[in-house]
């Protein structure tokens, strides 16, 4: 795939900012974007989704926000907490084809 | 969330042997699910994608005879890795869709990922 060989990025906050992780998505036709959070050794967990007919999304800490005119992508988490560190990654998908996944953020959160 | 189950989540065999890994979906029924390989701190690399019934589709430079994959139900799918050598040792990590009526907007849920070393 087109994303290995690449460095994660990484992000670091202090316990207790807000953090936002921030992606950029490549087919501006991708109508459902999802964001994950793959702790180390583990596989990949759903966090929150979006809907292309949407530009914001809250959950419980987290906010994504979606901007289609630049193709970019969101996810917001307030108050951070050491238990967030991990790495980020977005989905993009386009109309129920395969799910195209971007390179990951890893999230370092400072004590 | 909906569930996968993937299994085991650690394997250490020896030059030469096969393994066998498991996806199943635990409580929805997935008629496609997708095997993933990931090299440390690298994003997750699309193996294939299996469908229940029939031939898994395999990416471009993935060698189907050496990754084995049976979806035989529409729980269950299978990761074989045969004649396993040393560069075989990866993280491979299986998801499933939850099927919507109108196939859009399908969530994609991931098995908790095997660390294969291969000795």
């Amino acid at each position: 795939g087109e994303n290995v060989g690449l460095h994660l990025p990484t992000l670091s906050v202090q316990e207790g900012d807000n953090s936002i992780i921030n992606c950029a998505y490549s087919n501006s036709a991708s109508d459902y974007f999802i964001w994950y959070k793959q702790e180390s050794g583990k596989g990949p967990q759903f966090i929150i989704d979006i809907r292309s007919n949407m530009d914001k999304r809250q959950g419980q800490r987290v906010t994504v926000l979606l901007n289609k005119t630049v193709k970019h992508l969101s996810l917001q988490i307030a108050a951070t907490q050491p238990g967030d560190s991990a790495v980020y990654f977005c989905a993009e998908n386009n109309y129920g084809q395969n799910f195209v996944f971007g390179p990951g953020t890893r999230l370092s959160v400072l004590p | 969330g909906a569930v996968v189950s993937q299994h085991p989540s650690r394997v250490i065999c020896k030059s030469g042997t096969s393994v066998k890994i498991e996806c199943r979906s635990l409580d929805f029924q997935a008629t496609t699910m997708f095997w993933y390989r990931q090299f440390p701190k690298k994003s997750l690399m699309l193996m294939a994608t299996s469908n229940e019934g029939s031939k898994a589709t395999y990416e471009q430079g993935v060698e189907k005879d050496k990754f084995l994959i049976n979806h035989a139900s529409l729980t269950l799918s299978t990761l074989t890795v045969t004649s396993a050598h040393p560069e075989d040792s990866s993280f491979y990590i299986c998801s499933a869709r939850v099927p919507r009526a109108d196939a859009t907007n399908e969530k994609l849920f991931f098995g908790s990922g095997t660390q294969l070393s291969v000795l």
